[in-house]
């Protein structure tokens, strides 16, 4: 099945300690993208990679690390989680093509820091 | 003023009419547009993608674009109760083709029985 996966689905942790949300894409998509989502903000990009080893900042990348060495994994890294970064996250993958394709999101992963 | 906006709503609509969702977007160079559905809880979930003026329809749904007014759609048709959900808006902001997708904050739509 084509999907983009997640872990954790839900994540507890406390102020400072670093943590890793994984992704990985089986559709063999050059694009992918992490989101957050919060009431009253919406989906915001934090950052997106277009291949391995080319990633670019979304809109709010503070405090957010991404690295793209494979072409189907792309963790988000949290080196000092703090309690405004609690929130559900969203990776997303779509092809390359002369078009915007549009992103597949994975299932999401709900962040607490506390 | 917000790059892509949206009618937070909700949107309710009685089962069988027709539902009218509408998005405006900042940039003038954005080619792509997309419509997702997101379920309370879930993911979104695309729905339709529309990159030249017009309508283009998929079933119950047909996505509208106006890019001399910044403008997009999209029309549900024979709303179900099961189309209640939150539609979100999301925009390609540049004219070349990048990772970058903006969303809208959504409209909750509500189809009653």
């Amino acid at each position: 099945e084509a999907q983009v996966t997640q872990n954790p689905r839900y994540l507890i942790t406390v102020t400072g300690k670093k943590l890793t949300v994984t992704c990985s894409q089986n559709m063999n998509h050059e694009y992918m993208s992490w989101y957050r989502q919060d009431p009253g903000l919406g989906l915001r990009q934090i950052y997106y990679s277009m291949n391995v080893e080319v990633t670019d900042k979304g809109d709010v990348p503070e405090g957010y690390k991404v690295s793209r060495k494979e072409k189907r994994n792309f963790p988000l890294i949290l080196e000092s989680p703090s309690p405004n970064q609690t929130s559900l996250y969203f990776c997303a993958s779509r092809r390359v093509g002369r078009q915007h394709y549009g992103y597949t999101f994975g299932s999401g992963t709900r962040l607490t820091v506390v | 003023q917000k790059e892509v906006e949206q009618n937070s709503g909700p949107l309710s609509v009685p089962e069988g009419a027709i539902a009218s969702l509408n998005c405006t977007y900042s940039d003038r160079g954005s080619q792509s547009f997309f419509w997702y559905r997101q379920y309370s809880g879930k993911s979104p979930e695309l729905i339709m993608s529309i990159y030249s003026n017009g309508d283009k329809e998929d079933g119950r749904f047909t996505a509208q674009l106006n890019k001399a007014s910044q403008y997009v759609s999209l029309l549900i048709r024979d709303s179900q109760p099961s189309d209640s959900a939150t539609y979100l808006c999301a925009v390609n902001p540049y004219s070349s083709n990048t990772g970058k997708l903006i969303f809208g904050q959504g409209t909750t739509l509500q189809v009653k029985p």
